[in-house]
């Protein structure tokens, strides 16, 4: 059965500071890969998308993908209490529309 | 990205009873889904939406319980059907379109009593 694990956290990190999520997945030919952000209460919102190994920056987000160790992860740098929710991993096994299976999620508590 | 519409946001309702929850996007897009998340776990698919055919579900999941319909390419209806506090959950609408991200609608908190 493919599937991808979180850390459930909480991730404590102080205003300002870096933090790191982090997410492995049971399939090596896995294609795609996603990050989402899920305040409480509301529904999950994509931050970040990354298709093949290396970094992906976007702001103050970098995605960071190995295929070969199988991992994903998520950098928030100069961390802000707006951050605090949980972070849902996502794979997408194959190619094209294709379903989404989610990691159960690690909530990152960012302190003032 | 699409503008996806979910109602109703919120409902109780009694045990025994059906929930019809809409989505409605503001753009064709090939591929709807609905998702459940039950209270502090994650994202658990429930379904396919497929226009014009019988939505495909996952394993855990049947028809009889999550009736499905997508008559076009910008609607689609999920029923919770003879309710039971189990099904208190969060229903989320998701759409998938050009690069193959996915995106939520608002969900639909559920509470059975």
């Amino acid at each position: 059965q493919k599937e991808v694990e979180q850390n459930s956290g909480p991730l404590s990190v102080p205003e300002g500071a870096i933090a790191s999520l982090n997410c492995t997945y049971s399939d090596r030919v896995s294609q795609s890969f996603f990050w989402y952000r899920q305040y409480s209460g509301k529904s999950p919102e994509l931050i970040m998308s990354i298709y093949s190994n290396g970094d992906k920056e976007d702001g103050r987000f970098t995605a960071q993908l190995n295929k070969a160790s199988q991992y994903v992860s998520l950098l928030i740098r100069d961390s802000q209490p707006s951050d605090s929710a949980t972070y849902l991993c996502a794979v997408r096994w194959d190619s094209g529309y294709s379903t989404l299976t989610f990691g159960k999620g690690t909530m990152l508590l960012v302190s003032p | 990205s699409a503008v996806i519409s979910q109602k109703p946001s919120r409902d109780i309702c009694q045990r025994g009873t059906s929930l019809t929850i809409q989505c409605q996007v503001d753009s064709q897009v090939t591929m709807m889904f609905w998702y459940r998340q039950q209270p502090g776990q994650s994202l658990t698919l429930i379904a396919t939406a497929n226009q014009g055919s019988e939505a495909t579900y996952e394993s855990g999941f049947v028809i009889d319980k999550f009736p499905i319909s997508r008559p076009n390419l910008t609607f689609s209806t999920l029923t919770v059907s003879n309710m039971s506090p189990e099904d208190s959950s969060i229903y989320l609408c998701s759409v998938v379109e050009g690069s193959t991200e996915a995106f939520f609608g608002q969900g639909t908190r559920l509470t059975v009593v």
